[in-house]
């Protein structure tokens, strides 16, 4: 079965300070791989998606930054956080090819900047 | 512009009655259409999807969801509530201009009342 990972699970960091957040799915191949943002306990914002390694299509600009190094790990970086760039970081995949294209989410990381 | 809405912000029931969450969708073509919940600061759990075929449409945990194609809708229901599935519950459609994308909406928060 597919299990989907994102660490760290929690995390404070401050104003300017880098940002790595780290996502690798297990158990299928050459996955479709979202990042969202989450604000406020609700709404969902598409950041990043990724149809394959180093295949990367940015939904919104703004100060975060994606990559794809291996074909089934996501990571999401900034250079400089801003206090904007607080909230609720989902990773999420999909079957490429499947009709049904159902996105599966990891369990999230919480990101505080102060 | 295509669109999702859920129009209620919160819904109420007390436990043991049927309940409803609302979703209503805008887009050209054949959507598909995703129903998922959402616990405190966890990721989101698929529950259903309506591709094609019968209009109700079973899920997880009991839920089922009605696709209305004239009325544009895709309801998630449950005949009977129970206070675990007091959580934040998300319509998604996918299938836009051929892409893998989601559109969310806004989500609509349930409370089930012992």
């Amino acid at each position: 079965s597919q299990t989907i990972h994102q660490w760290p699970a929690t995390l404070v960091q401050p104003v300017g300070s880098p940002l790595s957040l780290e996502c690798t799915v297990e158990g299928t191949s050459n996955p479709n791989l979202y990042w969202y943002r989450q604000a406020a306990g609700r709404g969902l914002q598409l950041l990043f998606y990724s149809v394959g390694i180093g295949q990367i299509s940015s939904e919104v600009p703004q100060n975060l930054s994606a990559s794809r190094p291996q074909d089934r790990q996501f990571i999401l970086s900034s250079k400089k956080l801003l206090l904007s760039d607080s909230g609720f970081y989902l990773c999420a995949w999909s079957v490429p090819g499947r009709e049904t294209d159902t996105q599966y989410f990891g369990p999230g990381t919480r990101l505080t900047v102060l | 512009a295509q669109s999702v809405a859920q129009p209620e912000d919160q819904v109420n029931v007390a436990e043991g009655n049927p309940l409803t969450v609302k979703c209503t969708y805008s887009v050209s073509g054949n959507p598909y259409l995703f129903w998922y919940v959402q616990y405190p600061n966890r990721g989101l759990q698929f529950l259903l999807k309506y591709i094609t075929g019968d209009n109700l449409v079973k899920g997880s945990y009991g839920f089922e969801a009605e696709f209305n194609k004239s009325q544009t809708s895709f309801h998630l229901k449950k005949p009977s509530a129970l206070v675990s599935d007091s959580a934040l519950y998300f319509c998604a459609v996918s299938r836009l201009s051929g892409t893998y994308k989601y559109i969310f909406g806004t989500g609509t928060r349930l409370k089930v009342l012992a």
